[in-house]
């Protein structure tokens, strides 16, 4: 099994620039998140999903949108890309009280 | 919303001897609390977890304790190695979902 696929694993994009970070899974997984983890910091919870067509917002969503149109597929859109979402991206998905497992995350520089 | 506190932020051991980090969460209606190994440029992976109906768990040298009266769980790492050098985290879960991490512990076991 692949598990939780992240991509692009770097990217630089210039302000104001958009784009979309993609992450699927192969697990069957109900719930799906999307954190950001900025040099030596916790991992802050952005977007969720607890299932196809249900997202809700963490605590960081400004900046970013969401969709889950399937249950394998969660991507994260930045519209207007801002050195302050200079970060490292992770998804990750589950099952309810189950193990979380991560992608390999994709770092972001804004510049 | 849910907030979840950890401490401490770095902590340095000799090796062979004990580790423990603390977490407190504000909702009392959490139910699952996975603690997360992170080595320096990979993804969080899983190395125990907890929920809400035990006390306590273990798994060879790790173990987690849970006081749901207080709202705080801890790990305990016995006999640290080198290996176990590398960044931890709590996190709790609602429900299920929205799982929300502590800010994390940089664990040094110095030989």
């Amino acid at each position: 099994n692949a598990g939780v696929t992240q991509t692009p694993k770097f990217r630089i994009l210039k302000i104001g620039q958009s784009m979309t970070l993609q992450c699927t899974q192969d697990m069957n997984h109900n719930y799906m998140y999307w954190y950001r983890q900025d040099p030596g910091m916790g991992l802050k919870l952005i977007y969720y999903s607890v299932g196809a067509g249900i997202t809700d917002k963490g605590e960081v969503p400004n900046g970013y949108n969401v969709s889950r149109s399937t249950t394998e597929d969660f991507p994260l859109r930045l519209e207007l890309a801002a050195p302050s979402q200079t970060s490292v991206y992770f998804c990750a998905s589950s099952n309810s009280n189950t193990e979380a497992f991560f992608g390999q995350g994709t770092r972001l520089t804004v510049v | 919303g849910e907030n979840v506190e950890q401490h401490p932020s770095t902590l340095s051991v000799q090796e062979g001897d004990s580790a423990v980090i603390k977490c407190t969460y504000s909702d009392s209606a959490s139910n699952y609390f996975p603690w997360y190994k992170q080595e320096l440029g990979k993804r969080p992976q899983l190395i125990i977890d907890i929920r809400s109906n035990v006390g306590e768990k273990k798994d060879q040298r790790i173990a987690v304790t849970l006081n749901k009266t207080a709202k705080h769980f801890s790990l305990h790492i016995t006999e640290t190695q080198p290996e176990d050098s590398a960044v931890y985290f709590c996190a709790a879960s609602i429900r299920g979902n929205k799982l929300v991490f502590g800010a994390g512990t940089i664990l040094r076991v110095k030989s």
